[in-house]
């Protein structure tokens, strides 16, 4: 079984351009979740999707980024126009749906994203 | 709102040594308790969890212990090895399979 992808694994761009981030679950996982590292601080969540819905986009910092599930497979996460803060390590992660007390969260090798 | 704290790195430990790291949370209620790791260059993976007071979380001789009267979920291994090199993070959720709250993640160098 394939774990979770993201694309790309490195990106850098300049303060006022935009970047798309990917993500690519695990096959039949409903739940996504995006969350972001920044400046080596702790790991913060982002947003959470079941299937194409938004069902938690509390850790969203402002109106420059957006997220999408179209289908309900892979995700994106675009942030634009990027700031110099935006700057991070960007992870996504993947869990199961059903019933159950207890769904784990797979998570990608994350996407570094530098904006000079 | 809920929080994690965890000790500082980097941890400098010689092989074989005894680990500790410390974790307290702060939250509402009964959350589950996570240990995440992070190999170089690769995602984040579970380590070990608790779902409950008192419950150990054990896994590749890594043990935590839910202490709710203390808040702490302190993640020990008794002898290190050189391939536990790594990047710890403790983490909580209050509701299965929801978003997860990280503590600041903490390197761990173990050397020959």
């Amino acid at each position: 079984e394939a774990g979770v992808t993201q694309f790309p694994s490195h990106s850098v761009i300049e303060k006022g351009q935009t970047v798309t981030l990917r993500c690519d679950p695990i096959s039949g996982h409903d739940n996504l979740y995006w969350y972001r590292r920044v400046m080596g601080k702790e790991i913060k969540f982002l947003l959470h999707f079941v299937k194409e819905s938004k069902q938690d986009e509390s850790g969203m910092p402002n109106n420059r980024f957006l997220a999408e599930r179209t289908g309900g497979t892979y995700s994106t996460l675009k942030v634009q126009p990027a700031e110099l803060e935006d700057s991070g390590v960007y992870f996504c992660a993947s869990s199961r749906s059903g019933t159950g007390n207890f769904k784990e969260q797979f998570f990608g090798p994350g996407t570094r994203l530098t904006v000079l | 709102g809920n929080s994690v704290t965890q000790m500082e790195g980097p941890v400098t430990l010689s092989e074989e040594a005894f680990l500790t790291i410390n974790c307290t949370y702060t939250a509402t209620g009964y959350p589950s308790l996570f240990w995440y790791v992070q190999y170089p260059g690769e995602g984040l993976q579970l380590l070990l969890k608790a779902t409950k007071a008192d419950d150990k979380g054990s896994n590749k001789g890594f043990e935590a212990t839910y202490r709710k009267e203390t808040t702490s979920f302190h993640l020990e291994k008794g002898s290190v090895q050189v391939s536990d090199s790594a990047v710890y993070f403790c983490a909580l959720s209050q509701a299965a399979g929801n978003k997860l709250t990280f503590g600041g993640g903490t390197r761990v160098l173990v050397k020959p």
